[in-house]
């Protein structure tokens, strides 16, 4: 089955240890990316990457990071997590580059609290 | 980059079709205006996508006029599980890089009345 995953699904951690939300996709995407939704706010960009070891920013990326070394995995790093961090999360990819697709398939999405 | 401004919320009855429309006056020349729904503390699920004119598929039609400077996506009888919040998405060029920084708007939640 076609899918993206994300691990964990619900994550509560404190403020300032290190965490890794994974993101895999099975459906040999060029395109993946990384969202947070808070209320009020929408869906905002926090990175995306065209290509293996492509990266780049989004309308939000600070106190993130990311890295692409394999075309299937795009984990979101937070090396210090601050409490205006929580929220929900959504990894997504698209087989698409330019202009010719951006149906993205997103994932179940990760809840993280940072108390 | 492009933005779009959407209503915030609508509400309809059962079986009506529902029109949403879309602002976005910045729209570059190569972006692709994209739909997409979502539930409740579920993902976003793509529904259509254009670039001019009409599009239609088994789910909506998305309508853009000339100057795409909007677009308005149709749904047909809609039932009370096309509730759900619906965004606008347009694709922006970057710096001429080849890379694209897709952007959401804050979308438009629909509620379909028995």
């Amino acid at each position: 089955e076609a899918q993206v995953t994300q691990n964990p699904r619900y994550l509560i951690t404190v403020t300032g240890k290190k965490l890794t939300v994974t993101c895999s996709q099975n459906m040999n995407h060029e395109y993946m990316s990384w969202y947070r939704q808070d209320p009020g706010l929408g869906l905002r960009q926090i990175y995306y990457s065209m290509n293996v070891e492509v990266t780049d920013k989004g309308d939000v990326p600070e106190g993130y990071k990311v890295s692409r070394k394999e075309k299937r995995n795009f984990p979101l790093i937070l090396e210090s997590p601050s409490p205006n961090q929580t929220s929900l999360y959504f990894c997504a990819s698209s087989s698409g580059t330019g202009e010719v697709t951006y149906e993205q398939y997103f994932g179940p999405g990760t809840r993280l609290t940072v108390t | 980059l492009a933005k779009t401004t959407q209503p915030i919320s609508m509400d309809s009855y059962e079986g009506q079709e529902v029109n949403i429309t879309c602002s976005h006056n910045n729209i570059a020349t190569n972006d692709y205006i994209t739909w997409y729904q979502q539930f409740p503390s579920q993902g976003p699920r793509f529904i259509i996508q254009g670039y001019k004119t009409k599009v239609t598929n088994e789910v909506a039609s998305l309508f853009i006029p000339a100057d795409r400077k909007s677009s308005t996506l149709s749904l047909p009888r809609v039932s009370l599980s096309d509730t759900a919040v619906y965004y606008c998405l347009v694709g922006d060029q970057y710096s001429g890089a080849g890379s694209y920084q897709l952007t959401f708007g804050k979308g438009t939640k629909l509620s379909v009345i028995p």
